[in-house]
């Protein structure tokens, strides 16, 4: 299985804040990578796909860059809307597709 | 609009089973495979499998290949996903995720999702 390593696993900020979350791949996903969003007892929802595709109705201010094993996820000014947990999933290797153990986004 | 609601939590004991449901509605059922993804309490979530709706064929992960079935009803929309033989740390909300990819080419990941259904484990 492709293992996926975020970090950091908790990142304190304030809004305006500019944002980076790290995602890497055990082995190579080319650029098959999504990015989620997760609020507390929500599902998660896709921000990004194939490392830098923006999902349509996702602000702009989330983007998204890397191939490989390595990837990042950036907030450029940070909104109160978006304290919330982030996961990155692989599908590379589809069999099986598999997630980041996340990054928590708090108020700092 | 496009929706999943899936059926309600549910408590079982070990060694029993638990079938939980995905209604779909507001899109073509058999355009999109669906996905059941579970996310045990503090974790990150764990792709299960999927099943392409327009001809029934299904996927498994390894790890719950035996103990999970993916099922659908073409009459009624619905997705199931059955999962066998629980064990307490099979404990977890389980979400059916709706593949973004269409007639029956998936993308592998997810676009839509269901609320999530709460299956605890206890004795």
């Amino acid at each position: 299985d492709i293992q996926m390593t975020q970090s950091p696993s908790t990142l304190s900020a304030s809004v305006g804040d500019r944002v980076t979350i790290t995602c890497r791949a055990s082995r190579g996903i080319g650029s098959w990578l999504a990015w989620y969003q997760q609020k507390p007892g929500k599902a998660p929802n896709l921000l990004i796909y194939k490392a830098s595709s923006l999902e349509v109705g996702v602000p702009s201010r989330f983007s998204g860059t890397g191939s490989g094993t390595e990837f990042t996820l950036t907030i450029t000014s940070l909104q109160p809307d978006d304290f919330a947990t982030y996961y990155c999933q692989q599908y590379g290797n589809f069999s099986p597709l598999t997630f980041g153990g996340g990054t928590r986004v708090e108020i700092k | 609009q496009a929706q999943l609601v899936q059926s309600g939590a549910e408590v079982k004991k070990p060694g029993a089973s638990v079938k939980v449901s995905c209604k779909t509605s507001g899109y073509s059922f058999s355009k999109h495979c669906m996905h059941w993804v579970r996310q045990a309490p503090g974790q990150g979530p764990e792709w299960m499998g999927y099943i392409n709706p327009s001809d029934g064929d299904t996927t498994y992960a390894q790890k719950f290949q035996g103990r999970v079935t993916i099922t659908r009803d073409t009459s009624t929309s619905v997705v199931y996903m059955e999962l066998s033989s629980l064990r307490f740390d099979d404990t977890a909300v389980y979400y059916c995720a709706r593949d973004q990819g269409e007639w029956e080419l998936p993308f592998w990941y997810f676009d839509l999702w269901g609320r999530g259904t709460l299956v605890t484990v206890s004795s």
